[in-house]
């Protein structure tokens, strides 16, 4: 299994709602990530965990909050989203973060609307 | 930091073949570099990797000088479905973090 599976594929919440993004993976990769883009602009790293620990947090405003229950599963609960913060929100997965050559494995992403 | 520049965007016909080069003139003596396709609403996916000289593999070619401070990411014969965003990545120098960090990246089209 090569997969990285990001549930759900589209979401649309209101300001006040609480929701959740989901990811998994099976490749027994020990890192796992969060970013965030934005239409026609690249990808832009919002979290790291690396064995189960958050590793980087690149400044992101509390309203996001990530979790990583085990090594296979990655989520971000969202919380009081503000309309910019529509984007597709990709997961990605790697064997480490300390290798050089480290490749990210991308799942397809959830497409988030803040109404 | 080490930073990548690579041309916003490229246009070519099928059956030709494309070379889309990055400059990364700060890389870390030890750091790959790390090309990505990516199609519109999916994640990137990893193309191909390399140190020096050059690599190949079934989908691509990457060619890196002996200063390593660019790279070529070459693609044969070129087909409506490499439309697409390329992005190349290195790491971050002394700050010790891998490729995670994506440019601009060349939005490359493919013309029948």
């Amino acid at each position: 299994d090569t997969e990285v599976t990001q549930t759900p594929k589209h979401l649309v919440m209101g300001m006040t709602n609480k929701k959740s993004l989901k990811c998994e993976q099976h490749m027994g990769h020990r890192a796992m990530y969060w970013y965030k883009q934005k239409a026609k602009k690249p990808p832009e790293l919002m979290f790291v965990y690396s064995y189960e620990k958050l590793s980087i947090n690149e400044s992101v405003p509390s309203r996001f909050s990530p979790e990583c229950p085990n090594s296979s599963l990655l989520n971000l609960h969202l919380h009081a989203l503000q309309p910019e913060d529509s984007a597709l929100y990709l997961c990605a997965s790697s064997l480490g973060i300390w290798a050089t050559n480290e490749k990210l494995f991308f799942g397809s992403g959830t497409q988030l609307s803040v109404l | 930091l080490a930073k990548t520049t690579q041309p916003i965007s490229m246009d070519s016909y099928e059956g030709q073949e494309v070379n889309i080069t990055c400059s990364h003139n700060n890389i870390a003596t030890n750091d790959y570099i790390t090309w990505y396709q990516q199609f519109p609403s999916q994640g990137p996916r990893f193309i191909i990797q390399g140190y020096k000289t050059k690599v190949t593999n079934e989908v691509a070619s990457l060619f890196i000088p002996a200063d390593r401070k660019s790279s070529t990411l070459s693609l044969p014969r070129v087909s409506l479905s490499d439309t697409a965003v390329y992005y190349c990545l290195v790491g971050e120098g002394d700050t010790g973090r891998r490729a995670l960090t994506f440019g601009s990246g060349t939005r490359l089209q493919v013309q029948p």
